[in-house]
């Protein structure tokens, strides 16, 4: 079953707008990831926060964590044309082996 | 980075044959690998773990008759879609982590399935 869910499923901002995408979970987590996905593409990794961490910044992006809540979020800073694809939270949890569970994903429209 | 290569691209074919799809690390060696379906506009849903020289590990409500998945060797796992019907028609994705205990994962680029 799926671990996350995303909001919002949709997003459409102009170029140089911030834009942000929060994920839930369900059960606890040894991490979070972020991957963008571009349409019909493979998945690319972009950032992964631990559970005993609670912001991480990688270049444009921000993630933070809130394990009380069991949620994070996704923050792109001055958005581009290019950052327009579809972002997913992902979870590696305690139980049920090591395999990392996708959420439902944010698709995020950036135009120019 | 870890490079994962997939193929092919996209395959389409008749309803009743099998379709084999590619999924190998090309400059790293992975134990585990990692088969996900998606549909159009949706997340990604495991379906099976690979385990090199050993029976996969499939999800609840996978069919593992129906999704043959071989991990020969430590480059190289292979799904099968025996007898494809169009409800198979979908895109399917495999993933690696570079090392054991790694936890980010490298994506081939994905495999369209069309069933006709």
């Amino acid at each position: 079953s799926q671990q996350g869910e995303e909001d919002p499923q949709a997003l459409s901002i102009q170029e140089g707008e911030n834009a942000t995408m929060n994920c839930s979970y369900k059960t606890s987590i040894n991490n979070l990831q972020w991957y963008r996905q571009n349409s019909g593409r493979g998945l690319v990794h972009l950032i992964l926060i631990r559970s005993n961490e609670r912001e991480k910044h990688s270049g444009r992006l921000r993630v933070t964590l809130d394990t009380s809540k069991k949620s994070s979020s996704l923050l792109i800073t001055a958005s581009r044309a290019a950052d327009t694809a579809s972002y997913f939270c992902a979870t590696d949890g305690h139980t049920g082996g090591f395999k990392t569970i996708f959420g439902a994903g944010t698709r995020l429209f950036v135009k120019a | 980075g870890a490079v994962v290569s997939q193929h092919p691209s996209w395959v389409i074919c008749k309803s009743g044959t099998s379709v084999k799809i590619e999924c190998r690390s090309l400059d790293f060696q992975a134990t585990t690998m990692f088969w996900y379906r998606q549909f159009p506009k949706q997340s990604l849903m495991l379906m099976a773990t690979s385990n090199e020289g050993s029976k996969a590990t499939y999800e609840q409500g996978v069919e593992k008759d129906k999704f043959l998945i071989n991990h020969a060797s430590l480059t190289l796992s292979t799904l099968t879609v025996t007898s494809a019907h169009p409800e198979d028609s979908s895109f399917y994705i495999c993933s690696a982590r570079a090392t054991e205990t790694n936890e980010k994962l490298f994506f081939g680029s994905g495999t369209q399935l069309s069933v006709l």
